[in-house]
């Protein structure tokens, strides 16, 4: 067989405007939503997380969206970095399994 | 706190060969994660341990995947014989507790390329 790697949706903005990374996830029986950042090189580190009793959550420059109806995740970065050039995954879980992850979205920010 | 240890962290082999793979998780992290990430896409389970049993394995092909965690802590999953499409980022990751609703923490990886 052979690598056949997806090409990574991509998202560039500029330094300091805001970005939005989006992503649908499949069951609706998920209850616990992660977004991870991967550094080239790295593995994922986590950035937030959400329950889905809940429809935001915010922390340090980043806030969480969720609409359960539309199956629906967004991951917000105010004052987009330079050190926030990365891959970013959502991930999802359903009870007590392991997480899920989507496929990625490349961010680049331009100084 | 020490993070999630992986080596080796590049491994070159050929088909047909075998290769295994070391992970030392979180101290006090009962649970052990091995995913595969294929270049482009996101992380995939391959086994999930609780303590030194398995939870979910359902995702490793067990004809030529094998991992284990006899003493609860460190961990090892070998291929044996590797295939072209076994070429990936094998990542460990731990975690406090069962359930991805308890932050998982990720190693760095061992990217494997098969000839």
């Amino acid at each position: 067989g052979e690598n056949v790697g997806l090409h990574l949706p991509t998202l560039s903005v500029q330094e300091g405007d805001n970005s939005i990374i989006n992503c649908a996830y499949s069951n609706s029986a998920s209850d616990y939503f992660i977004w991870y950042k991967q550094e080239s090189g790295k593995g994922p580190q986590f950035i937030i997380d959400i329950r889905s009793n809940m429809d935001k959550r915010q922390g340090q420059r980043v806030t969480v969206l969720l609409n359960k109806t539309v199956k629906h995740l967004s991951l917000q970065i105010a004052a987009t970095q330079p050190g926030d050039s990365a891959v970013y995954f959502c991930a999802e879980n359903a009870g007590r399994r392991a997480l899920t992850f989507g496929s990625g979205t490349r961010l680049q920010v331009q100084p | 706190e020490a993070g999630v240890a992986q080596s080796p962290r590049y491994k070159i082999i050929e088909k047909r060969q075998s290769v295994a793979f070391w992970c030392n998780p979180i101290s006090g992290h009962a649970t052990l994660y091995w995913y595969q990430q294929i270049l482009g896409q996101g992380p995939k389970l391959l086994i999930q341990f609780q303590n030194n049993g398995v939870v979910d394995d359902s995702q490793l092909p067990k004809d030529r995947f094998s991992a284990e965690r006899l003493k609860g802590v460190d961990s090892t999953l070998k291929i044996q014989p590797a295939k072209l499409e076994d070429s990936a980022v094998y990542l460990c990751a731990s975690s406090y507790r069962q359930g991805g609703s308890y932050e998982q923490y990720f190693g760095p990886g061992t990217r494997l390329t098969v000839t």
